[in-house]
């Protein structure tokens, strides 16, 4: 099984400002890698994925991430980020699509 | 309007009632899942069926039985839960096999459970 940590519950960041939301995982296989974003009373949508290939993926909105396969890590980045980012963002992990492993999110909370 | 609908969106129960949560998906995926929102916790996993056949039951108490008709329609039928039991419950679905997995979820808005 596959399990994935998101270190930081929250996250306060000024208006125009870098971000980094960090996450981990454990995993005994090969994994591919997703994080998603949930906006208030919304369901979770698809920011962007790791499936193979280059280990920097761009995502919709301005957001990348990069697989550290050594440090078992994904983090989430955003080089200035927009009040509309405010949100929860989950990492999730999975090994075969059928299953799919989420962390407990990080709550980005933008600030003018 | 999403691709996966739950209703209700918000139900409040008590204990001794039976009720039933419903998700449609819109999108010809074959793959459906249940996930458990709580604060501060992972989305729990909670059951996953393709092809309408349910393939992970994620240690889930009996209290909680899940049905899938067809591969567009899945239901959580619920019986006497427990105030620990409240929570968010979230529908997803994807399409497997077909052309490939693109291992993305497509989540309905959830339906809010709140037991007394």
């Amino acid at each position: 099984a596959q399990s994935v940590t998101q270190l930081d519950s929250q996250v306060p960041v000024f208006e125009e400002a870098p971000v980094e939301l960090r996450c981990n995982y454990s995993s005994s296989v090969s994994v591919y890698l997703f994080w998603y974003v949930q906006y208030p009373n919304q369901g979770l949508q698809l920011l962007l994925k790791y499936l193979s290939g280059s280990t920097l993926v761009k995502g919709i909105n301005g957001f990348e991430a990069e697989f550290n396969k050594s440090q078992t890590s994904f983090h989430l980045r955003k080089p200035s980020v927009h009040i509309s980012d405010t949100a929860e963002y989950f990492c999730a992990v999975s090994s075969n699509f059928n299953k799919f492993y989420f962390g407990s999110g990080t709550k980005l909370n933008v600030k003018p | 309007e999403t691709g996966v609908t739950q209703t209700p969106r918000h139900l409040v129960m008590g204990m001794t009632n039976k009720k039933s949560l419903k998700c449609e998906q819109h999108l010809g995926h074959n793959a459906m899942y249940w996930y458990k929102q709580s604060a501060k916790k992972p989305l729990e996993l909670m059951f996953v069926y393709n092809f309408k056949e349910q393939t992970e039951n994620n240690s889930v108490p009996s209290r909680f039985s899940p049905e899938c008709p067809n591969s567009s329609h899945l239901f959580l039928h619920l019986h006497t839960l427990q105030p620990e039991d409240s929570a968010l419950y979230l529908c997803a679905s994807t399409s497997r096999g077909r052309d490939g997995d693109t291992g993305e979820l497509f989540f309905g808005e959830g339906s809010r459970l709140t037991v007394l």
